[in-house]
């Protein structure tokens, strides 16, 4: 089983639609998560933290949840310019400071 | 904001050739990390430091060695190029405790003929 699993997509979607994907991951151990965006031929940037409570930026929500291990992203009122790989990120088992990459989920926001 | 500033944007060079990257940051993080991403493949970590002249080897390091003589450089060698390491390699660093995320370099393309 890998570290951090999302699903590749890619997920098509047209403007002004909401989107959610998960990602799950297999160290119950882990305390830091993230949600970093990927444009095409770019490096990773990152989009936001996730926090045990859930948290909002914007258009984006972030959700964690402990019990089964996984960790959500929910954007609302999508833009074109939200096409990009999003990578799900988790501190590793061999540090904290070690990250664990998803291998990214692709998105395509269609006008 | 942070900064991670590597050398070259693209890079050709053939097998067998000693190929050095270099990355620079310039917000005194302690850790700096090399990746090399391929499609479908992701992230792959090849080497790490977290500390001037300490490394820890990553997923992949075969292939490769690495050199922190400072804080703020962390340069990734490819000892004999070969075709299987034409890829994008990305440079990222980061502050103590891992609670902050990376902030990742530009990114060099290297291909190697």
């Amino acid at each position: 089983r890998k570290e951090v699993e999302q699903d590749p997509g890619p997920f098509n979607v047209p403007e002004g639609a909401t989107v959610a994907f998960n990602c799950t991951y297999s160290n119950s151990a882990s305390q830091s998560f993230f949600w970093y965006r990927q444009d095409c031929r770019k490096e990773p940037k990152l989009l936001m933290s996730v926090y045990s409570s859930g948290n909002e930026d914007g258009r984006f929500t972030a959700q964690l949840n402990r019990a089964s291990q996984y960790i959500s992203l929910l954007i609302r009122d999508s833009k074109l310019s939200d096409s990009a790989t999003y990578l799900c990120v988790v501190n590793g088992l061999r540090s904290n400071y070690q990250l664990i990459w998803g291998a990214g989920t692709k998105l395509i926001i269609k006008p | 904001d942070v900064k991670v500033t590597q050398s070259s944007r693209y890079l050709v060079k053939r097998t067998g050739e000693k190929v050095f990257l270099e990355c620079v940051q310039d917000m005194d993080h302690e850790n700096m990390f090399w990746y090399r991403q391929d499609p479908g493949l992701g992230l792959r970590l090849i080497y790490f430091s977290y500390d001037v002249k300490m490394k820890e080897k990553g997923d992949i390091p075969e292939g490769y060695s690495v050199s922190r003589e400072k804080k703020e450089r962390f340069s990734l060698i490819l000892e004999s190029a070969s075709t299987n390491q034409t890829s994008m390699y990305l440079c990222a660093s980061s502050p103590q405790g891992g609670y902050y995320g990376y902030t990742f370099g530009s990114g060099t393309r290297l291909t190697v003929v």
